[in-house]
């Protein structure tokens, strides 16, 4: 894998339901694995930044897995609420910093 | 948290006037910004890297005097656009790296600021 790559490009989901979606990235050259929420008409909010292989981390109903050696890390949404309704970034650096096209995710009560 | 404010938030012009976009970051210096641009339906693309006080490192295939960078201060840099064209039509948005937490490389955050969008007819 050359590029940042994360699917599914778009995603609907019921209010409550779990959901997850994927990153992938070049495995060779690792230094971190970022993810970022980014709302309509507002900023891009950083939630993670994962380094180490086997990393989770979790803040509130999000997580967040890493596995460095294969190139992909998952972010789970548990018990989705609308206001979870975002695209989701994932970003590795390289020489700069590469992005994902990112998830939109849409969660309708 | 550290907040990025980016001016203006939309901007429609005329074929070959010049855009000028200001990012600021409101409650931190940053000596590194960011400059990136998005296309629908695609990845933010870096244009440059804007260091404060010294000339900008542009990304490959990116026109330096088309897209110029000014990084005066700590707390400022601004993208101008010249002789805009419908081409250059696109979403703007600029970051700021927060230094001094002694993070390694790589795993220091990216503050953003909202985005520009901007439309030349």
């Amino acid at each position: 894998i050359l590029n940042v790559e994360q699917s599914p490009q778009s995603l609907h989901v019921q209010e409550g339901d779990s959901t997850n979606f994927t990153c992938s990235f070049p495995s060779s050259n690792f230094y971190a694995l970022h993810w970022y929420r980014w709302e309509t008409a507002k900023s891009p909010e950083a939630l993670f930044v994962m380094t180490l292989n086997g990393d989770e981390k979790k803040k509130g109903r999000i997580s967040a897995t890493l596995n460095t050696k294969e190139g992909y890390s998952y972010l789970y949404i548990k018990g989705s609420q609308p206001e979870d309704s975002a695209t989701y970034l994932c970003a590795s650096p390289d020489n700069d910093m590469r992005f994902g096209a990112g998830t939109r995710l849409t969660v309708k009560p | 948290g550290a907040v990025v404010s980016q001016h203006p938030s939309w901007v429609i012009c005329k074929s070959g006037t010049s855009v000028k976009i200001e990012c600021r970051s409101l409650d931190f210096q940053a000596t590194t910004m960011f400059w990136y641009r998005q296309f629908p339906k695609q990845s933010l693309m870096l244009m440059a890297t804007s260091n404060e006080g010294s000339k900008a490192t542009y990304e490959q295939g990116v026109e330096k005097d088309k897209f110029l960078i000014n990084h005066a201060s700590l707390t400022l840099s601004t993208l101008t656009v010249t002789s805009a064209h419908p081409e250059d039509s696109s979403f703007y948005i600029c970051s700021a790296r927060l230094t001094g937490t002694g993070a390694p490389w790589g795993q220091e955050t990216q503050y953003f600021g909202p985005g520009t969008r901007l439309l030349v007819l």
